[in-house]
């Protein structure tokens, strides 16, 4: 069966480093990829789209790589500020519908 | 701009009432949209998704309904909801045609109803 993973444990790291979250998926073969944030008790915003054919997508601080070969993506917060503290969804599409991971707790400690 | 609001936004109920949670758009025509539920440890689990009014796909068994009786508007229902019922109920929507494998559906997300099933 199609299987999303990401980091279960939360993300601990210090403002002004680079933070890299994981998803790795099985069983799968995703048109495109995409990452959302998830503030406690709001509904995800979406942040970046990548397709199966890029390898690379950036946004301001935010950097998105997509591995089809090794099924992984990793979501890079360069610089991160405390603000940056949130749980962070990958999500997998294919035709009609997203699939989303678990999510992992990002906390930017100042 | 397009906007998206659900109500209530958190509701204590007993085990074998009813639900009803509502979802409008404003600021768009004709949008799919979707019910998930987010469970404590788990992830976002899709429920429906409706291309338009009147249809609605169902992605898992379960004793819920879904509805879309005008163009913006998608109601999750239950006749009597179980304690297995309790969690994270957020309603999204999209404008992306269905069945592109490759057209990607961004969502949008509304601010999410807290179910408590006692």
């Amino acid at each position: 069966s199609q299987k999303i993973e990401q980091n279960s444990e939360a993300l601990n790291i210090q403002e002004g480093k680079t933070a890299t979250l994981t998803c790795n998926y099985t069983n799968y073969s995703p048109a495109y990829l995409q990452w959302y944030r998830q503030d406690p008790g709001r509904g995800p915003v979406f942040l970046l789209l990548i397709r199966e054919n890029e390898k690379e997508k950036r946004k301001e601080r935010l950097k998105v790589t997509f591995d089809t070969t090794l099924k992984q993506s990793l979501f890079h917060i360069t610089a991160s500020q405390p603000a940056d503290s949130a749980t962070y969804l990958c999500a997998l599409g294919q035709y009609s519908t997203l699939t989303f991971g678990k999510g992992t707790m990002l906390l930017v400690s100042p | 701009s397009q906007t998206i609001h659900q109500w209530p936004a958190t509701l204590v109920q007993p085990v074998g009432s009813p639900l009803s949670l509502e979802c409008t758009v404003e600021g768009t025509s004709n949008p799919n949209l979707y019910w998930y539920r987010q469970a404590a440890g788990r992830g976002l689990q899709l429920l429906f998704y409706s291309v338009g009014i009147g249809q609605i796909s169902s992605e898992v068994p379960q004793n819920l309904s879904a509805s879309r009786p005008q163009d913006r508007q998608f109601i999750l229902s239950s006749k009597k909801l179980l304690l297995s019922d309790s969690g994270f109920y957020l309603c999204a929507w999209d404008e992306r045609g269905l069945g592109s494998r490759s057209g990607a559906n961004v969502l949008t997300f509304g601010a999410g109803s807290r179910l408590t099933v006692l």
